[in-house]
């Protein structure tokens, strides 16, 4: 049972365009993270949100959280190449479960020049 | 700072073989995690250490899988026999204290494949 479900699972895009990539669950969680992963390497944190609603920007990526902490966004501006990889959202357990990371399937994302 | 450090990178073993992956995770690091990673799919957590105790090993298969962290710093999960579906990445991550807002890191995994 998939807790987090990402979309797409696959896109190609030029550089220069914006992309979305949404995270969505039926569940609420305590914080939400995003990781990227490149071939061969684990997953690196993009960032993590904690209050539903909260919008935090990292260059040119927008992270979103939903005010029901059930769902997040990942917007990227002016793609580059370089932000080719696997993009993985994480939600954070609560009660019993604090401190456990569910991961969604993540979006592959690639870049062309 | 070295990050988090895994070996074997590779590891190709037949069905019903017995494998071993080892971690060490980054000094001072307190919590330590296992997880596989299944082609196509995001991490699943597999245990979590707290120092040299076990804090959630909910989702580990017991019946082959078993983990140690002796002296609360390097970690080994071993399968013992492994299935094909066995078959993915295996990654280490430690984070200093486990809490919410603590980042893991993690290592370059190690891939396992079962024939």
């Amino acid at each position: 049972t998939q807790l987090l479900e990402q979309s797409p699972q696959f896109l190609s895009i030029q550089e220069g365009e914006n992309l979305t990539v949404y995270c969505n669950s039926s569940s609420v969680f305590s914080s939400l993270q995003w990781y990227r992963q490149e071939p061969g390497e684990g997953p690196v944190l993009l960032v993590t949100v904690v209050t539903g609603g909260e919008v935090k920007k990292l260059k040119r990526l927008t992270f979103q959280f939903g005010d029901a902490r059930k769902d997040s966004s990942l917007h990227i501006t002016a793609a580059q190449p370089g932000d080719t990889g696997l993009y993985l959202c994480a939600g954070g357990g609560r009660g019993s479960t604090l401190g456990r990371l569910y991961f969604g399937r993540g979006t592959q994302l690639t870049v062309w020049p | 700072e070295a990050g988090v450090a895994q070996s074997p990178r590779y590891k190709i073993i037949e069905k019903r073989q017995s494998v071993a992956f080892w971690c060490n995770p980054i000094s001072g690091h307190a919590t330590l995690y296992w997880y596989q990673q299944i082609l196509g799919q995001g991490p699943k957590l597999l245990i979590q250490f707290q120092n040299n105790g076990v804090v959630d090993d909910s989702q580990l298969p017991k019946d082959r899988f078993s983990a140690e962290r002796l002296k609360g710093v390097d970690s080994t999960l071993k399968i013992q026999p492994a299935k094909l579906e066995d078959s993915a990445v295996y990654l280490c991550a430690s984070s200093f204290r486990g809490r919410l807002t603590d980042t893991q890191y993690f290592g370059p995994g190690t891939r396992l494949t079962v024939l």
